[in-house]
């Protein structure tokens, strides 16, 4: 089991310009998740999905769009990047269940200028 | 007041000594935490979780939680070079669904 992949792993994106980070995971996972990971500032959570078809913001979400394609893969887009959108991404999966356990993918950097 | 609060660090301790790590949370209702290593450049990796007062023990690891108190550490015995890493709290909070509020981490380093 390869269990969360992310593409790409890193990308350099100028102003204005747009794109789509991938995330599958193979754990027959409900749950799903977005972070972004910037200098002391810790994880924030951007977006997630509780199960297929469910969609919610988190703390970050602004200049965000995700999609929960099916139970494997859930996408986010960046509709017009910006330099504050400069970070490492990381997608997560789990169960879903009360005694949360969430796997991380291997990230993505993403930088913008 | 944050939610979920760790000191930055860096904490060093020698090789071999037990290290300390702690975190303190808001929500007095919260049920689950979880203590996730990162090493630089890395992914997080869940270490522990741990649900229920008390210790809970895993090899070298020993995750301690206090919900009177709102606290959770985690203790790190023998402490060696490879342990170095940033070590993040997670809480899952009432009223949060399923999600994971993480503290900012605190850095160990494990000094030879």
């Amino acid at each position: 089991n390869a269990g969360v992949t992310q593409t790409p792993k890193f990308q350099v994106l100028k102003t204005g310009q747009s794109m789509t980070l991938q995330c599958a995971q193979d754990m027959n996972h409900n749950s799903m998740y977005w972070y972004r990971q910037d200098p002391g500032m810790g994880l924030r959570l951007i977006y997630y999905s509780a199960s297929e078809g469910t969609t919610d913001k988190g703390e970050v979400p602004n200049g965000y769009n995700v999609s929960r394609l099916n139970k494997r893969e859930f996408s986010l887009r960046l509709e017009s990047a910006a330099p504050s959108q400069t970070s490492v991404y990381f997608c997560a999966s789990s169960e879903g269940t009360i005694k949360e356990t969430q796997y991380f993918g291997p990230g993505t950097r993403l930088l913008v200028l | 007041q944050k939610e979920v609060e760790q000191n930055s660090g860096p904490l060093s301790v020698p090789e071999g000594a037990i290290a300390s790590l702690n975190c303190t949370y808001s929500d007095r209702g919260s049920q689950s935490f979880f203590w996730y290593r990162q090493y630089s450049g890395k992914s997080p990796e869940l270490i522990m979780f741990i649900y229920s007062n008390g210790d809970k023990e895993d090899g070298r690891f020993t995750a301690q939680l206090n919900k009177a108190s709102q606290y959770v550490s985690l203790l790190i015995r023998d402490s060696q070079p490879s342990d170095s890493a940033t070590y993040l709290c997670a809480v899952k909070l009432t009223g949060g669904g399923n999600k994971l509020t993480f503290g900012t981490g605190t850095q160990l380093k494990v000094e030879l």
